[in-house]
C-alpha cells in the first residue's frame, strides 16, 4: 500500500524551513528518500534503516519514527537549488520482493 | 553523470509500432529497475533483475517485456504502442537484489507516441 506523503505542495520563500512528512500503514524496513527536478531523473538523498534514526545532507535532515512508521524531511533555511518533488520510498518487513514502494511526491517550489 | 546510462533520450513513434529501450547500470551494480512517470506523476514500477533473473514484476503490461543480458545491461521492449504509452521512462541500478543501498536512475527515455 502506497505510504503518504504530507503536504501535497508547498510553496516556500529562499531561506525558509519545510518538513516533508511520509507515513506508512505497515511496518518498515527503511525509508529513502529522493528528490526529482522537472524532466531529470530522480536522485537519491538518503535512507533511514531503523527507528529513532535520523541523517544529514547538507541543511536536509531526515527522521524515521518505527512506532509511528513515519519519516520526516526537514529541508533547513530553503535554498532556490531545493526546489523540486520530494519522494519517499518505503521498505515493508513483510514485502519477500524487497520493492521500494513509492509516495505519490511532495512538490516543493522555492521562490526568491 | 549517475553512471546510469539510457539510450535513446528521446523516441517519437506512432501508435501500433514497437520500440526498445536501453539501460547500461552503474558499474558493479546487479539490479536493474524499470519505471514509468507519466506526467507530473508518481513513478509506477514495472520490472526488476537481479544478475539476469527477473525478480519481481510490477503493474508492466502484458504488451510490455524486458530482460537483462549477461552483461547486466537491460532492454525495456514496448509493443503495439498507444497514446497513453507516452512518459518518461526510467531504469535505475542497485547493488543488490533488496533491501539496503538507494537506487541511481537514469536520465530517462522520453516516449512520445503520437
Amino acid at each position: 500500500q502506497q505510504p503518504v506523503q504530507s503536504p501535497q505542495a508547498v510553496i516556500l520563500r529562499e531561506g525558509e524551513d519545510a518538513v516533508i512528512n511520509c507515513s506508512s500503514s505497515k511496518a518498515l524496513y527503511s525509508v529513502h528518500w529522493y528528490r526529482q527536478k522537472h524532466g531529470e531523473a530522480p536522485v537519491f538523498l538518503m535512507i533511514l534503516l531503523k527507528g529513532g534514526e535520523q541523517k544529514g545532507h547538507d541543511k536536509i535532515s531526515a527522521s524515521f519514527n518505527e512506532k509511528k512508521q513515519q519519516s520526516s524531511l526537514y529541508l533547513t533555511a530553503s535554498q532556490l537549488s531545493y526546489s523540486g518533488t520530494y519522494f519517499c520510498g518505503t521498505e515493508p518487513f513483510m514485502d519477500s520482493n524487497y520493492q521500494l514502494i513509492w509516495g505519490a511526491g511532495t512538490k516543493l517550489i522555492i521562490k526568491p | 553523470d549517475s553512471g546510469v546510462t539510457q539510450t535513446p533520450k528521446h523516441l517519437i513513434t506512432a501508435t501500433g509500432q514497437r520500440v526498445t529501450l536501453r539501460c547500461s547500470p552503474r558499474s558493479g551494480d546487479l539490479s536493474v529497475y524499470w519505471y514509468q512517470q507519466s506526467l507530473d506523476q508518481g513513478l509506477q514500477f514495472l520490472i526488476q533483475y537481479y544478475n539476469g533473473e527477473e525478480r519481481a514484476k510490477g503493474n508492466i503490461l502484458e504488451r510490455f517485456s524486458a530482460q537483462q543480458f549477461p552483461d547486466l545491461h537491460s532492454e525495456l521492449n514496448l509493443s503495439s504502442l498507444e497514446l497513453g504509452d507516452s512518459a518518461l521512462y526510467f531504469c535505475a541500478s542497485s547493488a543488490t537484489d533488496g533491501r539496503g543501498p538507494g537506487y541511481t536512475f537514469g536520465s530517462g527515455t522520453r516516449l512520445t507516441v503520437v
